[in-house]
């Protein structure tokens, strides 16, 4: 089936330390994996994408990893910040009868000052 | 570039009545909209896709009857929950996805700022 499961549902780490998140996807096909930010209330933020040809990539203090064969994503912030306090869902691409994405199951992200 | 917008961003209504939901790509020709609803402190699901000029694919569970879909522009798509009940409250928030110039890739999503459904 069409399934993105995400780990750690919660996450607690000290302002300056990396945050690591996890994500694994049921359907070799899928090519697409964003990342969204979501604060309380508001609508998803693309925050970086990564195509299945790429194996990273890096925008500043964020990276995305992706690793085709174990089916498997994930999100690098370095010198985290209080600002990064959110929830983050992992996603990815899925093509049956239309191209849609399917959400993980999001994770929530703290940053202890 | 690509801001879609969403009317009305919160409302409330009383059970058994019908609301609906507006979704509109305001600088930019949507050719896929989607609809997704987010209870407190779970996912986005996704509820359905919709195509310009076409009927709309739901997902496995979403009653079709129930949430209307129309994406009768290139701009617009409507989501109308009808006979709505109170747990049919939920945030809805659309996507979508276009097809021109400045667009990255056509799977890139871009979402409106949702709207808020209370039913009493």
């Amino acid at each position: 089936g069409e399934n993105v499961e995400q780990h750690p549902s919660t996450l607690s780490v000290q302002e300056g330390d990396s945050a690591v998140i996890k994500c694994t996807y049921s359907d070799s096909a899928s090519n697409y994996f964003p990342w969204y930010k979501q604060e309380l209330g508001k609508r998803p933020q693309l925050i970086i994408d990564i195509r299945s040809n790429v194996g990273e990539k890096k925008d500043q203090r964020i990276a995305v990893t992706l690793n085709k064969t174990a089916k498997h994503f994930s999100l690098h912030i370095t010198e985290t910040q209080p600002e990064d306090s959110a929830v983050y869902f992992c996603a990815a691409t899925f093509y049956s009868s239309a191209s849609k994405i399917i959400f993980g199951s999001g994770t929530r992200l703290s940053i202890r000052p | 570039g690509a801001v879609v917008s969403q009317h009305p961003s919160w409302v409330i209504c009383k059970s058994g009545t019908s609301v609906k939901i507006e979704c509109r790509s305001l600088d930019f020709q949507a050719t896929t909209m989607f609809w997704y609803r987010q209870f407190p402190k779970q996912s986005l699901m996704l509820m359905a896709t919709s195509n310009e000029g076409s009927k709309a694919t739901y997902e496995q569970g979403v009653e079709k009857d129930k949430f209307l879909i129309n994406h009768a522009s290139l701009t617009l798509s409507t989501l109308t929950v009808t006979s709505a009940h109170p747990e049919d409250s939920s945030f809805y928030i659309c996507s979508a996805t276009g097809r021109t110039s400045g667009f990255a890739s056509t799977d890139t999503q871009y979402f409106g700022p949702g709207t808020r459904l209370t039913v009493l």
